[in-house]
């Protein structure tokens, strides 16, 4: 299996643009986690994903914020309209059983809002 | 907040010393991970333990969950083992990562 693969790498937008960020979890998972990353607040988890139901979304930082998951190889955050404060690296996360087992992380996107 | 803490912040070693880098926690957590992640940006899970010890290769993680605190130990450390490492658990609790360099 190809791993957790997370699309774009690098994304640079201009403030109050609306940005997309991808992932495919490993096939067969049944839970995915998206995380947040910076260097002032660490790794931050943003929203949990089993069965493809939004199970936490209480990491979500504001309404700017919302993800998806339409099946379970498939999710997408969206962040609209984007600020310079939410410049990171955004992390997916994919995992077989729910949320207290072993995560397999993608590479990360880098995002920069300028 | 941060209900994780990690110590050292920073550990700097000579190949082939033996690491320990410990994580204490103040809620409770079902299971612990630890995380490791290369100079590149990519994350790697190592363990998620929710007693006792697991080992894998040269790392080795213990748990005292009547403690909540948590160790990583690395044997015959090597420079390419230079990380950063996080321990943390579900939901918001991340601890802000042990930078460790190790020197040839």
């Amino acid at each position: 299996d190809a791993g957790v693969i997370q699309s774009p790498r690098h994304e640079v937008t201009e403030m109050g643009q609306e940005v997309t960020l991808r992932c495919k979890p490993i096939s067969g998972h049944n839970s995915l986690f998206w995380y947040r990353q910076t260097m002032m607040r660490g790794l931050e988890l943003l929203i949990y994903f089993n069965n493809n139901v939004p199970i936490d979304d209480s990491g979500m930082p504001e309404d700017r914020f919302s993800a998806k998951m339409p099946n379970a190889s498939f999710s997408t955050l969206k962040i609209q309209p984007s600020e310079p404060r939410d410049s990171a690296v955004y992390f997916c996360a994919s995992s077989l059983g729910r949320r207290y087992t072993e995560a397999f992380f993608g590479q990360g996107t880098r995002l920069t809002v300028v | 907040k941060n209900e994780v803490e990690q110590s050292p912040q920073n550990l700097t070693a000579q190949e082939g010393e033996f690491i320990t880098i410990n994580c204490s926690y103040s809620v409770g957590i079902s299971a612990l991970h630890w995380l490791q992640q290369h100079p590149g940006g990519g994350i790697v899970s190592l363990f998620m333990l929710s007693s006792g010890k697991k080992k894998h290769g040269r790392l080795i993680a213990t748990i005292n969950i009547q403690e909540k605190h948590s160790s990583l130990h690395i044997t015959a450390s090597h420079p390419r083992d230079s990380a950063v490492y996080i321990c943390g658990g579900y939901q918001l609790i991340w601890g802000a990562g042990t930078k460790l360099i190790i020197k040839p």
